[in-house]
């Protein structure tokens, strides 16, 4: 069975303060690994990441895979009130598509 | 673009009753799948569909229905709702980069 633990469940930090968020996989068929953020309703994307060792950066936020120790971490620099949300870790897996998620990362930052 | 639309944002039902969770997408994604998500448990897929005629199991399939008869619709029946099943309902569709999510059904089950 598919799996995709992330760490730490939850976590409070202050604006500015620089984060860490982790994702671990145990999947067979590896596509590619999706970060998500939500807030109060749908996922939104942001990221997606394939190969091993290259970085996909957007604004302060930057991903990097290690498909050899099967993770990815989601690092979020000078935090804001705004990236307060859950972020989701999804595997994609096979031929159809298909996306197991982790349970998620609560952030919380506080002023 | 609408992208991916579902059907009602709130519903609640009474143990024992039926209904159908509607979910549209105008992308013309192969893929569709549903979700559910409870506090502490991330998104568990329930069913997808590769394709129209298409559809397989989730991780947690029991006391839902699917079909998948043409690309853009992907309704999800609860055959005899039971409490277990309140929860927070999601919709998605991808072609084989990031999937799409419909903002979500809050589904209670007295």
């Amino acid at each position: 069975e598919d799996k995709v633990v992330q760490s730490p469940l939850s976590l409070v930090v202050h604006e500015g303060d620089t984060v860490t968020l982790n994702c671990s996989y145990e999947v067979t068929n590896f596509r590619s690994l999706l970060w998500y953020k939500q807030e109060k309703k749908a996922p939104t994307f942001l990221f997606m990441l394939t190969s091993s060792g290259i970085e996909k950066k957007s604004g302060r936020l930057s991903s990097i895979l290690d498909k050899k120790e099967l993770f990815s971490i989601l690092n979020i620099t000078a935090t804001q009130t705004g990236d307060s949300a859950v972020y989701l870790c999804a595997v994609h897996t096979g031929t159809a598509s298909k996306l197991t998620f982790g349970t998620g990362t609560r952030l919380q930052v506080m002023l | 673009n609408a992208g991916v639309t579902q059907t009602p944002k709130f519903q609640v039902l009474k143990t024992g009753q039926s209904m159908t969770l509607q979910c549209a997408q105008d992308m013309n994604h192969e893929y569709m799948s549903w979700y559910r998500q409870d506090p502490g448990m991330g998104l568990r897929l329930i069913h997808y569909s590769v394709g129209a005629g298409i559809t397989d199991q989730g991780e947690v399939p029991n006391g839902y229905n699917v079909s998948r008869s043409t690309t853009e619709d992907f309704p999800l029946r609860l055959l005899s709702a039971a409490p277990s099943q309140t929860s927070v309902y999601f919709c998605a569709s991808a072609r084989n980069t990031e999937a799409f999510f419909g903002q979500g059904t809050r589904l209670t089950v007295v």
